[in-house]
């Protein structure tokens, strides 16, 4: 099993500019989950899908932001136009629906310039 | 709201010795609790959880925790500490959302730095 995949590993953009974030979840896991990690904020829930379907975005800070989930193996995360406050490391997780621990994946370390 | 609170930023002990991180947390219900590993550049990975049962939890890499209702704390232990074991650890409380699953609230992590 290859895990979550998420690409690319690092993004450096202007400000400004459209960033868009992709994921892999782990077949035949149901939920997908998107977190965001900064220094000053720890680890933040943005946004998590149960069989595709978006349950609660409560956590999308603006919106800048949008997330999809077109079908089961496939996810991604939008920051359209993007800002300096957007840099962070941005983690896509992924389990079963009702319980099970999340798996991640190794993240998106973006800085926006 | 679920909260969980990681009361040490750092802790450092010499390899070989004992380890114990804390973590309180506060949920309304009975709690799902977890502990997570992150190494540098890494995702985070599962060390062990906490749903029901046997409140002494073993866990991967040697790893325990003990979740003590009284106290509200899931404190996680090892008993000797290998140089590989530095990385930052997080404890999370898992609340039922909208659907039907539970989601894990993060504390704010413990850097453990191991000395030689």
């Amino acid at each position: 099993d290859a895990g979550v995949i998420q690409s690319p590993r690092h993004e450096v953009t202007e400000m400004g500019q459209e960033v868009t974030l992709r994921c892999k979840p782990i077949s035949g896991h149901n939920s997908l989950f998107w977190y965001r990690q900064t220094m000053m904020r720890g680890l933040e829930l943005l946004i998590y899908f149960n069989n595709n379907v978006p349950i609660d975005d409560s956590g999308m800070p603006e919106d800048r932001f949008s997330a999809k989930m077109p079908n089961a193996s496939f996810s991604t995360l939008k920051i359209q136009p993007s800002e300096p406050r957007d840099s962070a490391v941005y983690f896509c997780a992924s389990s079963f629906q009702g319980g099970s621990p999340l798996h991640f994946g190794n993240g998106t370390r973006l800085t926006v310039t | 709201a679920q909260s969980v609170t990681q009361p040490d930023i750092h802790i450092t002990v010499s390899e070989g010795a004992s380890l114990e991180l804390r973590c309180n947390y506060s949920y309304g219900a009975t709690p799902y609790l977890f502990w997570y590993v992150q190494s540098p550049g890494q995702g985070l990975q599962l060390l062990l959880k906490y749903f029901s049962g046997d409140t002494l939890v073993q866990g991967i890499k040697g790893f325990e925790a003990e979740f003590k209702r009284s106290q509200s704390s899931f404190n996680l232990r090892k008993p000797s500490v290998h140089w590989s074991d530095a990385a930052e650890y997080f404890c999370a409380v898992g609340s039922l959302k909208a659907g039907g699953s539970y989601i894990p609230t993060f504390g704010r992590g413990t850097s453990l730095i191991v000395h030689p």
